[in-house]
């Protein structure tokens, strides 16, 4: 069974870069694409984007010009850094994985709360 | 941008069926999923591809999609159902919820 954790710093200073980090257990990061989503307190889920192990990407258009999503096929991990963060990034960010084509996401990391504040 | 529409809350008696609908244009064309997600816990996937239960996924949740509109039933609600429902669909590869559904069973 897959397993995803999420990592990096809970606190990030407005106008910088958040950063974080999804660890894969259990599974090959060859075999699924790999998202990140995330959840502002309170609020809804918002999808943020995807990877495949290949490096092939796709992004929320909302946040394309601020977003990427990396992987590291050799550590089992993947990674999202959001540039000039605001206030408004504030959320719960989610690592979760699907198998790609017509399929929803089957496994999700616990999640981990990322606020934006000086 | 594709958009996804639910009602924010859903009222259901124990025993009885819920509804929750989520409208976008054309959905019937597309898969519809729907998330599951109790307070403090992360989502889980109990509907995909319009109509098909993950195992471990009660018979109780079922689904549905055509036009616009794609639905979860749950039939015979129990307190444990009482949570926040989310559909989601792929737009060209992108990815997007509904805004959420607040299931209250009382």
């Amino acid at each position: 069974q897959v397993q995803l954790q999420e990592s990096g710093p809970g606190l990030v200073k407005p106008s910088e870069t958040l950063s974080l980090t999804c660890t894969v257990s259990g599974g090959s990061i060859s075999s699924y694409y790999w998202s990140w989503i995330r959840q502002p307190p309170g609020k809804g889920l918002e999808w943020i984007g995807y990877i495949f192990y290949s490096g092939s990407t796709n992004y929320n258009p909302s946040l394309k010009s601020r977003v990427t999503i990396s992987v590291d096929t050799s550590k089992n991990q993947f990674s999202l850094k959001l540039r000039s963060v605001t206030a408004a990034d504030t959320a719960v960010y989610y690592c979760a994985s699907w198998v790609g084509g017509d399929s929803g996401y089957d496994y999700w990391g616990q999640g981990t709360l990322v606020t934006v504040s000086s | 941008s594709y958009e996804l529409t639910q009602p924010p809350s859903v009222s259901v008696s124990p025993g009885q069926t819920a509804s929750i609908t989520c409208s976008g244009d054309k959905l019937g064309d597309k898969y519809a999923f729907w998330y599951q997600q109790k307070p403090g816990q992360s989502p889980v996937l109990v509907i995909y591809q319009d109509t098909k239960r993950p195992s471990g996924i009660p018979e109780r949740f079922s689904g549905s999609n055509s036009g616009n509109t794609a639905t979860l039933t749950i039939g015979g609600t129990q307190a444990m159902d009482e949570a926040d429902y989310y559909c989601q669909a792929w737009d060209s590869s992108t990815g997007v919820f509904g805004g959420g559904t607040k299931l209250t069973v009382l």
